[in-house]
């Protein structure tokens, strides 16, 4: 199947500094990339979804201003989380839909963010 | 917007037991997915399965669109199925390609 890889895989931040994740289609252009947030033993939130070339689509409640999302390229989405805080603290996964599979979608390895 | 449950929430088997794991959607969908997600919190897709009957291995699941609901069907079940299992749906209304997640069945296979 596709790849989706992610990267940092795990990443510890001091409070007030950003931090960058990566998401990358290996195999594969994506047009259109998501966003998720999972907080433990939760379910996923669809945070935003990322198109290349636009602005990102947020979910209601979810701040643009502190989760800023580029998608630069047809292979590359990144998140940054900016100022971030203990409460930041989650597990990131990005995905992606291959369209030339029909609609089925594909999610990166997820990344730890533990701000401290 | 849609919403989607799973039952049931929690499931520990014995090793070898077969199990039924539900999916319920409250609005028509245009696409459905089930996920394994590893105890590292790595997903790991199952099934794309809209409608229909799918085999793959010890997993099976079935989706009936016009009622709903999708169930994933695990047999002979390993310590490795371990994990979460999520279904996540697209909603028909919304246009879109965006997934939204069931609430997800955590399930434990005892050795």
């Amino acid at each position: 199947g596709a790849v989706v890889s992610q990267h940092p895989s795990r990443v510890i931040c001091k409070s007030g500094t950003s931090v960058k994740i990566e998401c990358r289609s290996l195999d594969f252009q994506a047009t259109t990339m998501f966003w998720y947030r999972q907080f433990p033993k939760q379910s996923l939130m669809l945070m935003a979804t990322s198109n290349e070339g636009s602005k990102a689509t947020y979910e209601q409640g979810v701040e643009k201003d502190k989760f800023l999302i580029n998608h630069a390229s047809l292979t590359l989405s990144t998140l940054t989380v900016t100022s971030a805080h203990p409460e930041d603290s989650s597990f990131y996964i990005c995905s992606a839909r291959v369209q030339d599979y029909g609609n089925t979608i594909y999610f990166g390895e997820g990344s730890w963010l533990t701000v401290v | 917007g849609i919403q989607v449950e799973q039952s049931p929430p929690d499931l520990i088997l014995q090793e070898g037991a077969n199990s039924t794991l539900r999916c319920n959607f409250s609005d028509s969908v245009n696409n459905l997915q089930w996920f394994h997600q590893n105890p590292w919190g790595q997903l790991i897709n199952l099934f794309y399965i809209p409608s229909g009957t799918k085999q793959n291995g010890r997993l099976s699941a079935t989706t009936v669109a016009t009622e709903r609901y999708s169930l994933l069907y695990i047999s002979s079940s390993q310590t490795t199925d371990s994990g979460v299992y999520f279904c996540a749906v697209i909603s028909q209304a919304s246009g879109t390609y965006k997934y939204i997640f069931g609430t997800g069945t955590r399930l434990k296979v005892l050795a």
